[in-house]
């Protein structure tokens, strides 16, 4: 297994568009987590799945974005009518069910709203 | 979430020890100290993490206060690879996501 994977990479999109990225975490992890992260500034928690099932959005979640994880394998997080505010890294990371586990994370998707 | 506070930044030299301050006046009983670190352009990796005891492993060492309201992060030989921003992170609960804040931003000179 190589780890958490994402894609694309890189993603310049016009505003108003909608974009969709896509998270395949490392196999057998239950758990799976979305983080948005802009220069200068730490992660920040969008939303997570335990398996299927989606748990917990952050407040950050407007109405635009919108993820799933259908058959609780790879995960999708898709912006709609995208903003310039949008421009940031998305950042996937899964981890094993199981007490204080390591979160592993991907590269991430760096997104560009021009 | 407990908070946590962390220098905005340290400097180091390349073989010398490192030791990363992080304060959590606040933090519960059940609270685990999390360090991750995130290198240029890469995501956050798991450095270490730590309840009570003082932990070891191969990338570094956790010291927690006995009154656990502050831990230190101790890299024991700094090398340029080492440069990163370093996170102190508090969870309590099992599978919550992590809460990120700015984090100590560490350089290494050779």
């Amino acid at each position: 297994d190589t780890g958490v994977s994402q894609d694309p990479r890189h993603k310049i999109t016009k505003r108003g568009q909608n974009v969709t990225f896509r998270c395949d975490p490392i196999s057998e992890h239950n758990r799976l987590y979305w983080y948005r992260q802009t220069l200068g500034q730490g992660p920040e928690f969008l939303t997570y799945f335990q398996n299927e099932a989606q748990l917990e959005k952050s407040r950050l979640l407007s109405d635009r974005f919108s993820a799933e994880r259908p058959k609780g394998s790879f995960s999708t997080l898709e912006i709609q009518r995208t903003e310039q505010g949008d421009s940031a890294m998305y950042l996937c990371a899964s981890s094993e069910t199981g007490d204080r586990t390591e979160a592993f994370f991907g590269q991430g998707t760096r997104l560009t709203v021009v | 979430d407990a908070k946590t506070t962390q220098p905005n930044s340290m400097e180091s030299n390349e073989e010398e020890p490192v030791h990363l301050p992080c304060n959590h006046s606040t933090i519960s009983g059940t609270d685990y100290i999390h360090w991750y670190r995130q290198l240029p352009s890469q995501g956050p990796e798991y450095v270490i993490h730590g309840l009570t005891s003082n932990v070891n492993n191969r990338m570094a060492s956790l010291a927690i206060a006995e009154d656990r309201k502050s831990s230190t992060l101790i890299l024991h030989r700094a090398t340029l690879r080492d440069a990163a921003v370093y996170y102190c992170i508090l969870s309590n609960q099992a599978g919550t996501a992590l809460i990120f804040g700015k984090g100590t931003t560490l350089s290494v000179s050779s």
